[in-house]
């Protein structure tokens, strides 16, 4: 069965630093988001992607956060510079038509 | 906005019974999704619900929709303690890039073996 994957499954960064979170949605699926889930808390929309640009974004992106589809198949969350509150489980998801989406298992942000 | 608002909290149940959680959420939607998430894991869609129907199975799941009254119920039958984990209700409409999920804050269900 086709599979979200997302990498790595755990990142520990120093405050201040960038990450990059990186998902490879599945290939022929053409909407592809980011959430994020803190720890013990609800699953909270970050960003909506479709056709090369965003096309939704929640009041929690802002302008620290960024997503790129690189290369056709990469689709990457960059946060430039990290916040302790940045610290949650981020999911990758895509979806390909009218139906649920197939969410990738999380990459763990530890922010330092 | 909208939101999709599960209860209970928790449930702690025996294995054999039936688990039933509820969804309540706010505006219109396209769509109403639940979900589940084993603990540190990722989510696992489980079942879509379209806004025109209002039942649907799989497997040992049912899940019951009401427009009316903005809510929605999953029913696990013969729990096993393997389908211990927390559930998501998730509303879907039509945002301006296909289509906006957002998620309530789960049910943690609790199947004592």
């Amino acid at each position: 069965e086709p599979e979200v994957t997302q990498t790595p499954s755990h990142q520990v960064t120093q405050m201040g630093q960038e990450v990059i979170l990186r998902c490879v949605p599945i290939s022929n699926h053409l909407y592809f988001y980011w959430y994020r889930q803190i720890l013990g808390q609800k699953v909270e929309f970050l960003v909506s992607f479709y056709n090369n640009e965003i096309s939704e974004k929640s009041e929690i992106f802002d302008d620290q956060f960024s997503v790129e589809r690189p290369d056709g198949s990469n689709f990457t969350l960059k946060i430039r510079s990290t916040k302790l509150e940045d610290s949650a489980m981020y999911f990758c998801a895509s979806k390909g038509g009218d139906y649920g989406y197939t969410f990738g298992s999380g990459t763990r942000l530890t922010v330092v | 906005s909208q939101q999709g608002e599960e209860d209970p909290q928790a449930l702690s149940i025996q294995e054999g019974e039936n688990a039933t959680m509820n969804c309540s959420y706010k505006t219109s939607i396209n769509n109403l999704q639940w979900y589940r998430q084993n603990s540190g894991r990722g989510l696992v869609h489980l079942i879509l619900i379209r806004s025109n129907e209002r039942e649907k199975h799989s497997g040992r799941l049912r899940v019951t929709l009401d427009t009316s009254k903005k809510s929605s119920s999953l029913l696990i039958t013969a729990s096993r303690a393997a389908d211990t984990a927390s559930y998501f209700c998730a509303t879907q409409r039509d945002g301006t890039g296909g289509f906006k999920t957002i998620f309530g804050a789960g049910t943690r269900l609790f199947v004592k073996a």
